[in-house]
């Protein structure tokens, strides 16, 4: 087990299309998290899963934002009708207990 | 509401220097966790140092140490000695005792020179 994988590392596209990003955790991990990084800012958090069960959604999750994570393994994040502002890294890590291991990322542009 | 304030947005050292990075935290919860973590320009944050609120014991590990002062609500990070590949953002964040979400500081961009 390599850590947590996220894909695609980078994702460029237009306004109005839909997006979605993969984030494979640590196997042994029960929880996994969404957190969306702007330029010169911190990781804002978006929401998080135990097992399969979405536990808590940031009010910046918005209608166009929906997180899954079918049977509590890997989780996907999908963007509706994107618009500029969603330009950002979007940060996945998991975690078994207190503290989390992230992935690189999947920065997302869009033009 | 948590909050964690880094003050410094940047700092500039010459490599063999000691550097402090100051970060401030606002939390209701009586149970919570601080943790350090660095993002390098490859851009994946990674996991420092940890530390828990009932645990003010101050610690070393290599080149880091950590000031964890509840009266003033700071846990502060030294780089003894820094090294260019110290080089990097450095993120202060607070976990409540819900133990779910992370709150983070805005980073401090810390270059070290050669």
């Amino acid at each position: 087990d390599t850590g947590v994988s996220q894909n695609p590392r980078h994702k460029i596209t237009k306004r109005g299309q839909n997006v979605t990003f993969r984030c494979d955790p640590i196997s042994e991990h029960n929880r996994l998290y969404w957190y969306r990084q702007t330029l010169g800012q911190g990781p804002e958090f978006l929401t998080y899963f135990q097992n399969e069960a979405q536990l808590e959604k940031s009010r910046l999750l918005s209608d166009r934002f929906s997180a899954e994570r079918p049977k509590g393994s890997f989780s996907t994040l999908e963007i509706q009708r994107t618009e500029q502002g969603d330009s950002a890294m979007y940060l996945c890590a998991s975690s078994f207990g207190i503290g989390y291991t992230f992935g690189s990322g999947t920065r997302l542009t869009v033009v | 509401a948590q909050k964690v304030t880094q003050a410094q947005t940047e700092i500039s050292v010459v490599e063999k220097e000691d550097v402090t990075l100051d970060c401030v935290y606002e939390t209701r919860d009586t149970t919570y966790y601080l943790f350090w973590y660095k993002q390098p320009p490859s851009g994946e944050l990674v996991f420092l140092i940890r530390r828990n609120s009932f645990d003010e014991q101050n610690e070393i590990s290599g080149r880091y140490s950590w000031n964890f002062q509840k009266s003033t609500s700071s846990f502060n990070f030294t780089i003894t000695a820094s090294q260019v590949v110290d080089s990097a953002v450095y993120f202060c964040a607070l976990i409540g005792d819900n133990a779910g979400k992370s709150t983070f500081g805005d980073g401090t961009t810390l270059t070290v020179k050669p």
